[in-house]
């Protein structure tokens, strides 16, 4: 079955980076899109961020745009968020997320992780 | 950008009780609607897509209808596993998520 396990949150000061990821496995990860969407504690679902299968797609939420790169190594079944220049609002559970099949402009998401925590506090 | 609005914010139902939850997009969004349920401390799990596409393994009695900018979820007959947050999700051009409605126990 579908598995995906984040890893790589922690606490972080504002300024701060940090590097998650997450190992897939389960289903033939190069040939999936795959995203990250977090959660602020007690609030909604909030789509950061997704990657074509041979990475030349990529996309971001306005919020994170030009502070956060996705990437992803095929070889390794694994998908990465590079987060820099944290702020307190990105505080959040971060979840690794399976893109489904039939979309067009943007993707839903058939499988996810159960999360990572990202605190940016000082 | 497309704003997400869902109601009620709270919904309470007792087991056996029929639910209908709404979701009204700003702008229309053709069938590229999807709802997902979460349950406190899990992640969300899709349960329709496409608005009325049942993801393999989700019970029948969750169904999905609407077109253009108004969609609803149905539970025909609420049980005890039923009581989660649902939130719907756009996914026409940029993946946004509503705020939820939470289905509670009366």
């Amino acid at each position: 079955q579908v598995q995906l396990v984040e890893s790589g949150g922690g606490l972080v000061t504002p300024g701060g980076s940090l590097r998650l990821s997450c190992a897939a496995s389960g289903f033939t990860f190069s040939d999936h899109y795959m995203a990250w969407i977090r959660q602020a504690p007690g609030k909604g679902l909030e789509w950061v961020s997704y990657i074509s299968p041979d990475s030349s797609s990529l996309s971001y939420a306005d919020s994170v745009k030009g502070r956060f790169a996705i990437s992803r190594d095929n070889a390794k079944n694994s998908l990465y968020l590079e987060m820099n220049s944290l702020r307190v609002d990105d505080t959040a559970l971060y979840y690794c997320a399976r893109a489904g099949v039939q979309w067009l402009g943007a993707p839903y998401f058939d499988s996810w992780g159960h999360g990572v925590l990202v605190t940016v506090s000082s | 950008d497309i704003q997400m609005t869902q109601s009620p914010s709270t919904l309470s139902a007792s087991v056996g009780d029929r639910v209908t939850l709404t979701c009204r997009s700003s702008q229309k969004i053709r069938s590229w609607l999807a709802w997902y349920q979460q349950k406190p401390g899990k992640a969300p799990k899709l349960l329709i897509y496409k608005t009325s596409t049942l993801e393999s393994g989700v019970p029948s009695r969750f169904s999905g209808s609407g077109s253009g900018t108004e969609f609803t979820l149905t539970i025909s007959s609420v049980q005890p596993d039923d009581f989660a947050t649902y939130y719907c999700q756009e996914y026409n051009n940029y993946s946004t998520f509503g705020q939820g409605t939470k289905v509670e126990i009366k």
